[in-house]
């Protein structure tokens, strides 16, 4: 069983540029969600999705886009980089009743120069 | 709207010590609490949850922590430190009526030294 899988692991961009992370996951689970860790300040939640065609802005959701056209996937785009977007990405699934314990991928490391 | 504070970004403790990480919380609906643990480099891993069947709450490696609704606490705990619990550990809550949407703590670094 793979889990939760996300790609890239790691990834350096310049300023202004564009890319999106990827993020699958193979539980049948409906809710899935977006996280970026950064020293000091725990894992803040960027946007989510409680199910396919449905999602939802978190507490820093600025710069950044998702879409949920599958319950499988849930890709993070951001459209022009910033140095502020420089963060470690994490990527959880849920299942959409019970007590909400989040699965987690092994994160992406994101740089923006 | 639920929070989670988490006392001290890093506690070192000597192999063979007893481990005591501080999680205080605030919720407004009776709350799901999870601890969870961040070895480098990977993505994290559960170590335990409170889901109001036990206040006592087990989980893996040796770790345990206990549901105190006076003190709006979540205390992680265990007896003997071993090297391989070097880790940052992360206190959560759920913020309530969206599963899966959980709020964490600042992280505490534990080092174990020899």
């Amino acid at each position: 069983n793979a889990g939760v899988t996300q790609t890239p692991k790691f990834q350096v961009l310049k300023t202004g540029q564009s890319m999106t992370l990827q993020c699958a996951q193979d539980m049948n689970h409906e809710y899935m969600s977006w996280y970026r860790q950064d020293p000091g300040m725990g894992l803040r939640l960027i946007h989510y999705s409680v199910g396919a065609g449905i999602t939802d802005q978190g507490e820093v959701p600025n710069g950044y886009n998702v879409s949920r056209s599958t319950t499988e996937d849930f890709p993070l785009r951001l459209l022009s980089a910033a140095p502020s977007q420089t963060s470690v990405y994490f990527c959880a699934s849920s299942y959409p009743t019970g007590t909400g314990e989040l699965f987690f991928g092994e994160g992406s490391r994101l740089t923006v120069l | 709207a639920q929070s989670v504070t988490q006392l001290g970004s890093h506690v070192s403790v000597s192999e063979g010590a007893l481990v005591l990480l501080r999680c205080n919380y605030s919720s407004s609906v009776p709350p799901y609490l999870f601890w969870y643990v961040q070895y480098p480099n990977q993505g994290l891993q559960l170590l335990l949850k409170y889901t109001s069947a036990a206040t006592l709450v087990k989980g893996i490696n040796g770790f345990e922590a206990e549901f105190k609704k006076s003190e709006t606490s979540f205390h992680l705990t265990k007896p003997s430190a071993h090297m391989s619990d070097a880790a940052e550990y992360f206190c959560a809550v759920s913020r309530g009526g969206s599963q899966g949407n959980l709020i964490f703590g600042k992280g505490t670094k534990l080092s174990v030294k020899p």
